[in-house]
């Protein structure tokens, strides 16, 4: 089976701009999650969906959304991007959220 | 939510030695997962333990779990280079809850 993949994997931006990462999941998973990691505040939860539900929610302002599609591969979408915004963006699939966690190797966003 | 909080948040120690990281957690879990990050590179599942078991092995890891201290411990035997990385707990309860990780131990193996 394939593994998760992302795209795309470096990405440079300019505050104020947005961006749209993409996630696909291991061909049966239906949980998608998405965390944002830096140096300072490791790796931290944004969203989960669930059969294109978002099921669960972190704490990031608005300019954060995303949503999965029906052959379960998601996105994510930041608008007005921020400096602070630079950071590795993991995508994980499981078959549900309580079990084995599969990430992807990333997207690097640089905002400049 | 659940959450996974890591200890130490470093570690150094030479090559061959034994090394154990340990992790908290808040509330009653389902299961607890066990995750590596080599530089900045996704994570890598290691294992899994459920709440009704107490030990588990894979390998040179083995975890235990206590759920009365809601804590669990995870022991790399024999340590080798390439088990420099990042470690991170992830405590899981109901699906409706979110997983939550922690900020990760940093292991560095002296040769």
């Amino acid at each position: 089976k394939a593994g998760v993949t992302q795209t795309p994997r470096y990405l440079i931006k300019t505050r104020g701009q947005q961006v749209t990462l993409s996630c696909s999941p291991i061909s049966g998973h239906r949980s998608v999650s998405w965390y944002q990691q830096t140096p300072g505040q490791g790796l931290q939860f944004l969203f989960e969906y669930f059969s294109e539900t978002q099921r669960n929610k972190g704490n990031f302002p608005g300019r954060f959304s995303g949503r999965q599609f029906s052959n379960s591969r998601s996105e994510m979408n930041v608008s007005t991007l921020e400096l602070g915004d630079s950071a590795l963006y993991l995508c994980a699939s499981s078959l549900e959220n309580t079990d084995t966690q599969y990430f992807g190797p990333g997207t690097r966003l640089t905002v400049l | 939510s659940q959450q996974g909080e890591e200890d130490p948040q470093a570690l150094s120690i030479q090559e061959g030695e034994n090394a154990t990281m340990n992790c908290s957690y808040k509330t009653s879990i389902n299961n607890l997962q066990w995750y590596r990050q080599n530089s900045g590179r996704g994570l890598v599942h290691l294992i899994l333990i459920r709440s009704n078991e107490r030990e588990k092995h894979s390998g040179r890891l083995r975890v235990t779990l206590d759920t009365s201290k809601k804590s669990s411990s995870l022991l790399i035997t024999a340590s080798r280079a390439a088990d420099t990385a990042s470690y991170f707990c992830a405590a899981s309860g109901n699906r409706d809850d979110k997983i939550i990780f922690g900020k990760g131990t940093r292991l560095h193996i002296l040769p």
